[in-house]
């Protein structure tokens, strides 16, 4: 009964690959994120989907594009692989986008070679 | 946009003392106040949150207090124990587009030494 669960758990790839994260939650949420966490555990969001409306940081390089079929689902796609995009990834959702809390899937470990 | 400051960025205690984060945040439209706690290989999960219109909020050994005219606040955490070595992350939402996103400080990585 996981609320917010991504996958894969890890992701080894080389430079120039093309993969994606899977995220899903069943707490009924509207709001989904994707975060980044670096080698220096700084969180930083990448991405916010509410209500079919998108908003990017636009300090994420076009390569990484998030795909919702549903509400419960918000996938990461990155294209391109680069040596810096290794990091943890972090699905994360909420009701609303304001005063509530955010719950977040286990992270993906991705690792860029 | 919102930006977070969170201060130490290392803090190391023997057990059963107290410890203390603090942040500091620059939109004062800000209202919510989460603080996450990040055990090593974990997700992030909060501890405990504030509204902007409470000034101090506590639950067993944790507190947090939040100065809204000076923006900022603090984590307390009394009778510290080796579980609650981990890293803590203060936050507080800010205006994006036409929502609120959770903007986080840089983390603080807090040891609890037996």
């Amino acid at each position: 009964d996981t609320a917010v669960s991504q996958t894969p758990k890890y992701l080894v790839t080389q430079m120039g690959n093309d993969k994606s994260i899977k995220c899903e939650q069943n707490l009924g949420h509207d709001t989904m994120y994707w975060y980044k966490q670096d080698s220096k555990k700084f969180l930083k969001i990448m991405f916010s989907y509410n209500n079919k409306e998108l908003i990017i940081n636009e300090t994420v390089p076009n390569r990484f594009s998030p795909k919702s079929p549903d509400k419960a689902h918000l996938n990461l796609h990155i294209n391109s692989l680069e040596l810096g995009d290794s990091a943890v990834y972090f699905c994360a959702s909420s009701q609303g986008t304001a005063n509530t809390e955010a719950f977040f899937g286990q992270g993906t470990r991705l690792t860029v070679v | 946009g919102e930006n977070v400051e969170q201060h130490p960025s290392t803090l190391s205690v023997q057990e059963g003392d107290s410890a203390v984060i603090k942040c500091t945040y620059s939109d004062s439209a800000s209202n919510y106040f989460p603080w996450y706690k990040q055990e090593l290989g974990k997700r992030p999960q909060l501890i405990i949150d504030i509204r902007s219109n409470v000034g101090e909020k506590k639950d067993q050994r944790i507190a947090v207090t939040l100065n809204k005219t000076a923006k900022h606040f603090s984590l307390h955490i009394t009778e510290t124990q080796p579980e609650d070595s981990a890293v803590y992350f203060c936050a507080a939402i800010g205006s994006w587009g036409s929502q609120g996103n959770l903007i986080f400080g840089k983390g603080t990585k807090l040891s609890v030494k037996p």
